[in-house]
């Protein structure tokens, strides 16, 4: 069984579209995060939730909108995609034990190419 | 703020060379210090890790230790093989539970 799924994988869209990634964990932890993965491999923090409350919200556009239904589901709908969109994005989750002492458990990542 | 900053690649090693990859950290107080793994078109996955001052993190062969004097957390590996080729990325934990990343260092090892 996968601890963290995304769909999709691949994800190839217009300028100006809205699009949705979801993300799912099976592990029972807590808190589920979004990072972005730009163009030279590097990783930021977007956002996290602990148990579906929004605890990060780093400078991320508003067009950008997380939504976690339950615990265990962290979706990411982006609005009016812009070119400089393109990256990957991973969801990830732990179980925060203060200061991130636990280890985060990363999904396979959606790549999102706008054009 | 927090930042962790680990020296840039690309990395190329001959099979069985020794590896080292910097990484030093700014912090307050006492972060988790990680190593993850990025394999070509995969996800992340947790190398190794310590939680506290002089701790070691070991895997796979891969070794670091917290060192809170020097605030490193150097990566290494004695002898290296072609499937160690991949991206690494240290890490510390932040104050709000996340993960604060260097920009990764990419290692190719040639037969």
């Amino acid at each position: 069984d996968t601890a963290v799924s995304q769909t999709p994988k691949y994800l190839v869209t217009q300028m100006g579209n809205d699009k949705s990634i979801k993300c799912e964990q099976n592990l029972g932890h807590d808190t589920m995060y979004w990072y972005k993965q730009d163009s030279k491999k590097f990783l930021k923090i977007m956002f996290s939730y602990n148990n579906k409350e929004l605890i990060i919200n780093e400078t991320v556009p508003n067009r950008f909108s997380p939504k976690s239904p339950d615990k265990a589901h962290l979706n990411l709908h982006i609005n009016s995609l812009e070119l400089g969109d393109s990256a990957v994005y991973f969801c990830a989750s732990s179980q925060v034990g203060g200061r991130a002492s636990n280890e985060q458990f990363f999904g396979p990542g959606t790549r999102l190419t706008v054009l | 703020g927090d930042s962790v900053t680990q020296m840039e690649g690309p990395v190329t090693l001959s099979e069985e060379a020794f590896l080292t990859i910097n990484c030093t950290y700014t912090a307050t107080g006492y972060p988790s210090l990680f190593w993850y793994v990025q394999y070509p078109g995969e996800g992340l996955q947790l190398l190794l890790k310590a939680t506290k001052a002089d701790d070691k993190g070991s895997n796979k062969g891969f070794e670091a230790t917290y060192r809170k004097e020097t605030t490193s957390f150097h990566l290494e590996k004695g002898s290296v093989q072609v499937s160690d080729s991949a991206v690494y990325f240290c890490a510390l934990g932040g104050s709000q539970g996340n993960l604060i990343f260097g920009k990764g260092t990419k290692l190719s090892v040639k037969p």
